[in-house]
């Protein structure tokens, strides 16, 4: 069971819109910055958002991210083939002294 | 550029030791917090453990804290885990990854990933 709660797939057909929310408490969520990781399979993840709402150099402005409270929601626009991947939330946990992350979510483009 | 190689990964019988490393090159290691992330087959991403630039801060998940130790040496660009005690349930891909902030200030975030090492636990 993980600290922050993830929908375990979502899908849309291509060039869609696909949101996934992150969902969490006051300890981890409303007191630190989110971050998002976009993993394919045999990979190693790789960092999509940070600070919330961040971008690195690199990553197109179809993928965005939003935080509200205990929740945050990574979102992809422009559904791609290639965004088919398994993405995970992640922050600190304060009262954990540890870092969490969400359970993950498999994005499927139909 | 900017990379994580770790190694030190295989198989080992349950009880046993094993030291992960994981080396840096292309950026100045030292001033960086570095954390170990698992992964066991099939499933999700798990954190592990986490050291401050300097070795003064150290963090442990639950599952892991009094039998893995985290450690660094930034005369030699490199990260440890030392694994002791080690159970079935550890099996698991061990990923390096940088954090260029505290990551107990509420900004950190894992912005550099190694490729990972496979630790299998099997008597």
């Amino acid at each position: 069971q993980s600290v922050l709660t993830q929908p375990p797939s979502v899908s849309a057909a291509p060039g869609q819109k696909v949101t996934i929310s992150c969902s969490g408490r006051s300890s981890n969520i409303r007191n630190n910055d989110v971050s998002w990781y976009q993993q394919f399979p045999g990979t190693a993840p790789k960092l999509l958002i940070y600070d919330n709402d961040k971008r690195p150099s690199g990553i197109p402005d179809r993928f965005s991210g939003s935080k509200s409270g205990t929740s945050a929601t990574l979102g992809i626009t422009g559904l791609q083939t290639g965004d088919e991947a398994d993405y995970y939330c992640g922050t600190w946990d304060s009262s954990l002294s540890a870092w969490v992350f969400g359970g993950g979510t498999k994005v499927t483009v139909l | 550029q900017e990379q994580l190689v770790e190694s030190g990964g295989g198989v080992v019988q349950p009880g046993r030791s094993l030291r992960l490393s994981c080396a840096a090159s292309g950026f100045t290691f030292s001033s960086y917090a570095i954390h170990w992330v698992r992964q066991a087959p099939g499933k999700g991403l798990e954190w592990v453990a986490a050291i401050w630039y300097d070795g003064s801060d150290k963090k442990y998940a639950a599952s892991v804290k009094g039998r893995f130790t985290i450690s660094r040496d930034n005369s030699k660009n490199t990260l440890y885990l030392e694994m002791n005690s080690l159970r079935a349930e550890d099996t698991a891909v061990y990923f390096c990854a940088r954090d260029p902030y505290y990551y107990g200030s509420g900004r950190g975030n894992l912005d550099l990933w190694g490729q990972g090492t496979l630790v299998t636990v099997s008597s």
